[in-house]
């Protein structure tokens, strides 16, 4: 079956970076775009960024552009997001998620990774 | 960017009775080259990461219950539960994903 297992998250001070890993199995990685989607405590679903297939396409949130990037080995069956200049309202649980093609739906999510911007 | 308005944001609905949660867009999410809406509904329960419903704003998943319907079409769209259960205690959500993607604020269903 398929699944997403998050890693990487923790607590960073404003301004600090973080690179999230997302391990998947389950399905042929290569064939799938791979999102990341994120929750701040207590609030609803914020779309991050998508990335294509064969990585070749990225588009993201304007609320992460130029701060935030996506990327993926297929290789190893991992999805990376890394996370620079981060602020306190970056907080939030970060999913890994899996659409069945790009700017589609999305069908399965993992269960999360929490990341807290915090002095 | 396309936004997503939901109403109600809370619900209580008896067992057994309907409930209906609706979704607008700000913009059609009808596609005329292939007249598909581009809308999905996603439930999410309680410390659990959401799960898909319904795709194309009326197109079930496969494995969720038929008390789950969609409809709707262009910026109007509804999500309908025949007969509420227990277990459909979430929080629901609508997403287009017409131009880039954008989730609904949510619904939260509760039993009355």
């Amino acid at each position: 079956q398929v699944q997403l297992v998050e890693s990487g998250g923790g607590v960073v001070q404003p301004g600090g970076s973080l690179r999230l890993s997302c391990a998947a199995s389950g399905f042929t990685f290569s064939n799938y775009p791979l999102h990341w989607v994120r929750q701040a405590p207590g609030k609803g679903l914020e779309w991050v960024a998508v990335i294509s297939y064969n990585g070749r396409k990225d588009y993201y949130a304007d609320s992460v552009k130029g701060r935030f990037t996506i990327s993926r080995d297929n290789s190893k069956n991992t999805l990376f997001l890394q996370m620079n200049s981060l602020r306190a309202e970056d907080t939030a649980l970060y999913y890994c998620a899996r659409g069945p093609n790009i700017l589609w739906w999305i069908d399965y999510w993992g269960q999360g990774t929490l990341v807290t911007v915090s002095s | 960017d396309i936004v997503m308005t939901q109403s109600p944001d809370s619900l209580a609905v008896s067992l057994g009775e309907r409930a209906t949660i609706n979704c607008k867009s700000s913009q059609t999410l009808l596609y005329n080259s292939n007249n598909k809406n581009y809308l999905a509904w996603y439930q999410q329960k309680a410390g659990q990461p959401p799960k898909l419903l319904i795709s194309w704003a009326s197109t079930r998943e496969s494995g969720v219950p038929d008390r789950f319907s969609g409809s709707g079409s262009g910026t109007d769209f509804t999500l309908t539960i025949s007969s509420l259960q227990a277990e459909d205690v979430a929080v629901y959500y609508c997403q287009q994903y017409y131009s880039s993607y954008t989730f609904g604020q949510g619904t939260k269903l509760e039993i009355k």
